[in-house]
């Protein structure tokens, strides 16, 4: 299986810190996403990294991609409450179907 | 900004009936997937859709799932004679490695 595994389980941080999370996979990938899911809701894509690409921004968001060490990590930069939500990583190889870990929930304190 | 939209949010059935979730996908996307998450567990792949067949299933997907795309805009899932462990949130997505998620619909199979 190729599934990725997040790394912690779950984050509680102050709002206005940084959030961290990362997630490992087992075999050879074509790219790697992470989607947020706020409870009880749909997955909200958030960012891609081809598995040609070592780093990747979007707002405030930032992704690494290290294929020799079958490993990305999501970081949030200066959390704020609507952060609240658990993050998966998902990945896939020539075909499109997404293998998810079991994600990291977050918590922002006020 | 177009949306996966998906009913109903809830849809609660007896053991051995039969249930048919419905999506409707972004319009111009070509490929459709059903994803299950049972509480607590992780996002799990079930089937895509392309060219009006199945294109991947995985293992769960078994002979009492089927999939439908009965007109130009709707994708249904239809599980024939549902089990207790069919209990579970039901994801609708369309994209190709980008892939946008509808809300969702909870399952409840008492």
């Amino acid at each position: 299986s190729q599934q990725g595994e997040e790394d912690p389980q779950a984050l509680s941080i102050q709002e206005g810190e940084n959030a961290t999370m990362n997630c490992s996979y087992k075999t050879s990938i074509n790219n790697l996403q992470w989607y947020r899911q706020n409870s009880g809701r749909g997955l909200v894509h958030l960012i891609l990294i081809r598995s040609n690409e070592r780093e990747k921004h979007s707002g405030r968001l930032r992704v690494t991609l290290d294929t020799s060490k079958k490993s990305s990590s999501l970081l949030i930069t200066a959390s704020r409450a609507a952060d609240t939500a658990s993050y998966f990583c998902a990945t896939s190889k020539n075909d499109y179907k997404l293998s998810f870990g079991a994600g990291t929930t977050v918590t922002v304190r006020a | 900004e177009p949306e996966v939209t998906q009913t109903p949010s809830h849809q609660v059935t007896q053991m051995g009936q039969e249930v048919i979730l419905r999506c409707v996908p972004i319009s111009n996307h070509l490929y459709f997937y059903w994803y299950r998450q049972i509480l607590g567990q992780k996002v799990e792949f079930l089937v895509s859709f392309y060219n009006n067949e199945i294109s991947e299933k995985s293992e769960i997907f078994d002979d009492q799932f089927s999939v439908e795309r009965p007109d130009g805009s709707n994708f249904t899932l239809k599980i024939r004679s549902t089990k207790l462990e069919d209990s579970a949130m039901y994801f609708c997505a369309s994209g190709t490695f980008e892939q946008y998620f509808g809300p969702g619909t909870r399952l409840t199979v008492t």
